[in-house]
């Protein structure tokens, strides 16, 4: 079935770096563009970054901007985040998720979502 | 970046109300508006997208309405499995953005 599954988190130092993967399966991702959205504890949604179907385009949310770097490898259906000089601010489940724009390029909905993997920074 | 905001951060109701929750955003995004359902511990679930179509496979009591500024997610006869937490997100622009989330809780 179409899934996107997540690995990767742990705990880590303020300061060092961790890498999270998101693997697709029961779908062609190299169709589709990928986002990370992370949630705090206990708080909302906050869109990450994404990296369009070919890897041509990536944006990132200004809290992360020069630190997180999104990439992908089409050849193995995967979608990863790497996260350096990590805050405790970065604390969050990490949830990768597919973008549909049901045949209207300007939209971005994420109809597929990972289970989420935890980054915890903390010393 | 676009500034989504959700009224109210929570309610309570009981099985069978009508629920409204609303979206406003901080600048004019035409309809490019989805709404999300996340239940605790689960990834949210995608339930309306530009503004008002609706997510295959999710119940038609709920719908979406709104474009421009102004944005509603109406449950019209709510199910004791839709005690979630409801997230409205812009993608009009490349930086998306979502709202601080309505809390529906059992009154």
């Amino acid at each position: 079935q179409v899934q996107l599954v997540e690995s990767g988190g742990g705990v880590v130092q303020p300061g060092r770096s961790l890498r999270l993967s998101c693997a697709a399966s029961g779908f062609n991702s190299n169709s589709y563009g990928m986002h990370w959205v992370r949630q705090a504890p206990g708080k909302g949604l906050e869109w990450v970054a994404v990296i369009w179907y070919d890897g041509s385009n990536k944006y990132y949310a200004d809290s992360v901007k020069g630190r997180f770097t999104i990439s992908r490898d089409n050849s193995k259906n995967m979608v990863h985040l790497q996260m350096n000089s990590l805050r405790a601010e970065d604390t969050a489940v990490y949830y990768c998720a597919r973008v549909n724009d049901y045949g209207d390029h300007k939209l971005s909905a994420f109809d597929i979502w990972g289970q989420g993997t935890t980054v915890t920074v903390s010393s | 970046d676009i500034q989504m905001t959700q009224s109210p951060s929570s309610l309570s109701a009981s099985v069978g109300d009508r629920v409204t929750i609303t979206c406003r955003a901080s600048q004019r995004i035409s309809s490019y508006l989805n709404w999300y359902q996340q239940k605790p511990g689960k990834a949210p679930n995608l339930l309306i997208y530009g503004a008002s179509s609706l997510q295959s496979g999710v119940p038609s009591r709920f719908s979406g309405s709104g474009s421009g500024t102004d944005f509603t997610l109406t449950i019209s006869s709510l199910q004791p499995e839709d005690f979630a937490t409801y997230y409205c997100q812009q993608c009009y622009t490349t930086a998306l953005t979502f709202g601080g989330g309505t809390k529906v809780e059992i009154k």
